[in-house]
């Protein structure tokens, strides 16, 4: 159990476009969603956290309105990324928390983003 | 008071050996305390994780040891084989009371294991 997708696992952008990343709780129905940017052999980088029907709360140095997240339902979180340019190119990763047990997290296989 | 600090950045370990990563916090307050691991191209997935009323966990071939007083924690992975080559992240949250912490993730142990 507690299995998160992503879609797409790998996409490719001109600059200036946007891209939209899903991630879906398949098996569970998710409290929380977390959305991470991961650099090259560097840790995770938690961006926002986002609570079903509420607005996404952004971590300090986060541009909300580059990085666009809607949680429309208790199992699926969208993070899109406006007018995109080549530094944004970069892994990005989704997390969800469940009801039970409220302090797991589960993430989701990850996207890669590249930017031309 | 936020950091999760993680050593070594990498290890390198002969098959069958034991790997240990190490991580220390400063935060009194974190009681939830996960590791995660991490292949190549793919998100972390959780291994093992630890609350603070106890001093060990084991699952299989894995076992964290917690030191309350130390504010130290370690994962021990026995019998490393070459399928355990991963990137290890060690975390740590206030989430286990039911609240919204978030966890706060180590910089990560990239462990290879030679055959």
């Amino acid at each position: 159990g507690a299995v998160v997708s992503q879609h797409p696992s790998w996409v490719i952008c001109k600059s200036g476009t946007s891209v939209k990343i899903e991630c879906r709780s398949l098996d569970f129905q998710a409290t929380t969603m977390f959305w991470y940017r991961q650099f090259p052999k560097q840790s995770l980088m938690l961006m926002a956290t986002s609570n079903e029907g509420s607005k996404a709360t952004y971590e300090q140095g986060v541009e909300k309105d580059k990085f666009l997240i809607n949680h429309a339902s208790l199992t699926l979180s969208t993070l899109t990324v406006t007018s995109a340019h080549p530094e944004d190119s970069s892994f990005y990763i989704c997390s969800a928390r469940r009801r039970v047990r409220p302090y797991e997290q589960y993430f989701g296989p990850g996207t890669r983003l590249t930017v031309t | 008071q936020q950091q999760v600090k993680q050593s070594p950045q990498s290890l390198i370990v002969q098959k069958g050996g034991i790997s240990i990563i190490n991580c220390a916090y400063e935060n009194t307050a974190f009681d939830y305390f996960p590791w995660y691991q991490q292949f190549p191209g793919k998100g972390p997935a959780l291994l093992i994780a630890i609350r603070p009323d106890v001093s060990e966990k084991k699952e299989g071939r894995f076992t964290i040891s917690f030191n309350k007083s130390a504010k130290q924690f370690s994962l021990h992975i026995m019998d490393s084989q070459p399928g355990d080559s991963a990137t290890y992240f060690c975390a740590a949250s206030l989430g286990a009371r039911g609240s919204q912490g978030n966890l706060i993730f180590g910089k990560g142990t990239k462990l290879s294991v030679k055959p």
